[in-house]
């Protein structure tokens, strides 16, 4: 039982550049999150959805977009990476009632 | 709006020593209240969790009781041991179902020391 998979696990971009970060989750949860965590700063809610084809913004969605095409996939999107974006990513899911969140291992995004 | 204030680290104790990590928070409704844990190199794992007032949430050792008279959820373990060494993080979800997601801590780094 895989659980909450992202992909990549590292990530050295140049600014300017775009990159996609896929979140994927076996549980069949409806819920899912993005979120970015800084030093000093906990974890800071990105964007979510509450189902396929669904999303929202979170506390700090400039710079990032996402999309759920697949109930089981939700993925964020950097455009025009910038050195501000450089951060650990983790993915969540849960299922409609939230009684826990999973997360994933993370992505570690380094904009140079 | 929501927000959980947490002691910031690092905390460092001897192992055996007794540990509380205060935290406290300020939200709209009736919110449900969580620990999680992060370890190094690795993502959060839901430590334990509260849903009602006066709920006690327990696991490994670990209990935090909501208290809705002071907003606080405060984490304690009798008798830490160096495996207890991580990163602490405590979370709120105030929203029905919760699908708005968590509003977290910073964070609080334990180090434990044998």
């Amino acid at each position: 039982n895989a659980g909450v998979t992202q992909t990549p696990k590292f990530r050295v971009l140049k600014t300017g550049q775009s990159m996609t970060l896929l979140c994927a989750q076996d549980m069949n949860h409806e819920y899912m999150y993005w979120y970015r965590q800084d030093p000093g700063m906990g974890l800071r809610l990105i964007h979510y959805s509450v189902g396929e084809g669904t999303t929202a913004k979170g506390e700090v969605p400039d710079g990032y977009n996402v999309s759920r095409l697949k109930k089981q996939n939700f993925l964020l999107g950097l455009e025009s990476a910038a050195p501000s974006q450089t951060s650990v990513y983790f993915c969540a899911s849960t299922r409609q009632g939230f009684t826990e969140a999973f997360f994933g291992q993370g992505t570690r995004l380094t904009v140079v | 709006g929501n927000s959980v204030t947490q002691m910031e680290g690092p905390v460092t104790l001897s192992e055996e020593a007794f540990l509380t990590i205060n935290c406290t928070y300020t939200a709209t409704g009736y919110p449900s209240l969580f620990w999680y844990v992060q370890y190094p190199g690795e993502g959060l794992q839901l430590l334990l969790k509260a849903t009602k007032a006066d709920d006690k949430g327990s696991n490994k050792g670990f209990e935090a009781t909501y208290r809705k008279e002071t907003t606080s959820f405060h984490l304690e373990k009798g008798s830490v041991q160096v495996s207890d060494s991580a990163v602490y993080f405590c979370a709120l979800s105030d929203s029905g179902g919760g699908a708005d997601g968590l509003t977290f801590g910073k964070g609080t780094h334990l180090i434990i020391q044998p």
